[in-house]
């Protein structure tokens, strides 16, 4: 089975801090994903990347960065946090290039709370 | 029962009936499509996927339905059990969107014993 792990289950941060959201997986997964989920709204896509060292934005890129030093981690930043960064944030992976047919899979989220 | 739609209404079954999860995809263009479970505290789980050039795929007490004429998607879970309770939701990949995929809000599915 795919494992994607989160290093935190839940964080709470202040404003103006700079976050590090880890996440690494152990199938050899070419492209990860970061996702933040809010209720009502759905899982929206802030960044992804497809290989090491290589990263597209996602829909909502603002605030975020992104970092793969390694196939098996994919780091998100938050440069200066915010209240409206408060959310639930998803990371995923999934097999293949830039056209696949294959499913993500997900870690288990990290609540971040920022006050 | 059946529940429409991308909100999140709920869908409340008794343990042992058949549920039906409708998702209404909005892109003629999408090839590929996947159904995801997710209970609460933990993250969307894969359950089942198909291709646009399929119209049914089964797998293990489920079966996913797609009608690209009207553009909707459908998951059937046979005999409900209380651990199918949770939110489920669909997922549509556009064709020319390399893997990126679209989800819809999801449907709370209840069921009852």
């Amino acid at each position: 089975d795919v494992k994607v792990t989160q290093s935190s289950r839940y964080l709470v941060k202040r404003t103006g801090e700079k976050v590090f959201l880890e996440c690494v997986q152990d199938m050899d997964h070419e492209n990860m994903f970061w996702y933040r989920q809010d209720p009502g709204l759905g899982l929206r896509l802030i960044y992804f990347s497809y290989d090491v060292k290589m990263k597209e934005k996602g829909d909502i890129p603002e605030g975020y960065s992104v970092s793969r030093e390694k196939k098996e981690r994919f780091s998100l930043i938050l440069e200066s946090a915010s209240t409206n960064q408060t959310s639930m944030y998803l990371c995923a992976s999934s097999l293949l290039g830039r056209m696949s047919n294959q499913p993500q899979h997900f870690g288990d989220g990290t609540r971040l709370s920022i006050l | 029962g059946e529940s429409v739609g991308l909100h999140l209404p709920t869908l409340s079954v008794q343990e042992g009936d058949n549920s039906i999860i409708n998702c209404a995809y909005s892109n003629s263009a999408s090839d590929y499509f996947i159904w995801y479970k997710q209970e609460s505290g933990k993250g969307p789980q894969f359950i089942i996927d198909i291709r646009s050039n399929m119209d049914k795929r089964q797998g293990q007490r489920v079966t996913v339905l797609l009608n690209k004429t009207v553009k909707h998607l459908s998951l059937q879970i046979a005999a409900t059990q209380p651990g199918d309770s949770a939110v489920y939701f669909c997922a549509e990949r556009h064709t020319g969107g390399g893997n990126k995929l679209t989800f819809g809000t999801g449907t709370q599915l209840k069921v009852e014993l």
